[in-house]
């Protein structure tokens, strides 16, 4: 059974600060890997979406790097802004291309 | 207008009840997915569904029923609602035709059973 971990559980930094999100996951034959952002209350919105040939996506102020054979993905944010608030979910999706598997989130603050 | 809506939003309901969840899509998405979110277990898969005549149990479908009724809707039934399903409960979608796979959610539809 496929397990998704993400560490930190919360992280707190100074507007402007580059952080590090990590995921990882137990079963190596996913299909690609999806971050998430959740503001509260709110649905998830797709940040990012790897797939397993590749090894990192970017977007904006964002890159998310994939490393099947360890078993692990980070999100980078840079020179972070308080509008970065608000839990970011990985996700890994099955081989067969249907079923996600979530980590429980990192809470990220970020400060003015 | 969002692409993923879900109704109720907000749900109070009595232990025994049934209460149904409704989602409806304008993507034209083949797939639709119920999960639902606790605090300290992440979000689960309850129900998917490829298409209209393909319905498929996730990890926690004990207690939930689905039903398909079109492309566009992917309603969630609690036959007998009992309060350890409370939680917050997503729909998301995906499209076949792109193979990458990513899912479109709604927003969401928090659910109190007393």
């Amino acid at each position: 059974k496929q397990e998704v971990t993400q560490i930190p559980a919360a992280l707190s930094v100074p507007e402007g600060e580059n952080l590090v999100l990590n995921c990882s996951f137990t079963d190596s034959a996913i299909y690609n890997l999806q971050w998430f952002r959740q503001d509260p209350g709110k649905g998830l919105t797709s940040l990012l979406l790897i797939q397993s040939s590749q090894r990192e996506q970017t977007s904006g102020r964002l890159n998310a790097s994939l490393d099947k054979s360890s078993g692990r993905s980070t999100l980078y944010i840079a020179a972070s802004q308080p509008g970065d608030s608000a839990t970011y979910l990985c996700a890994v999706i099955e081989t067969s291309g249907s079923r996600l598997t979530f980590g429980e989130g990192t809470q990220l603050t970020v400060n003015p | 207008d969002a692409d993923v809506t879900q109704t109720p939003r907000n749900r109070i309901t009595k232990t025994g009840k049934r209460i149904m969840l409704e989602c409806s899509q304008t993507k034209g998405h083949d797939r639709m997915y119920w999960y639902r979110q606790d605090p300290g277990l992440g979000l689960r898969l309850i129900y998917y569904s490829f298409d209209v005549k393909d319905i498929n149990k996730g990890e926690i479908s004990d207690g939930y029923s689905v039903s398909r009724q079109a492309q566009a809707k992917f309603s969630l039934s609690l036959e007998s609602a009992i309060p350890n399903q409370t939680a917050l409960y997503f729909c998301a979608t995906s499209d076949t035709t792109r193979a990458q796979g990513t899912q479109y959610f709604g927003p969401g539809t928090r659910l109190l059973v007393l």
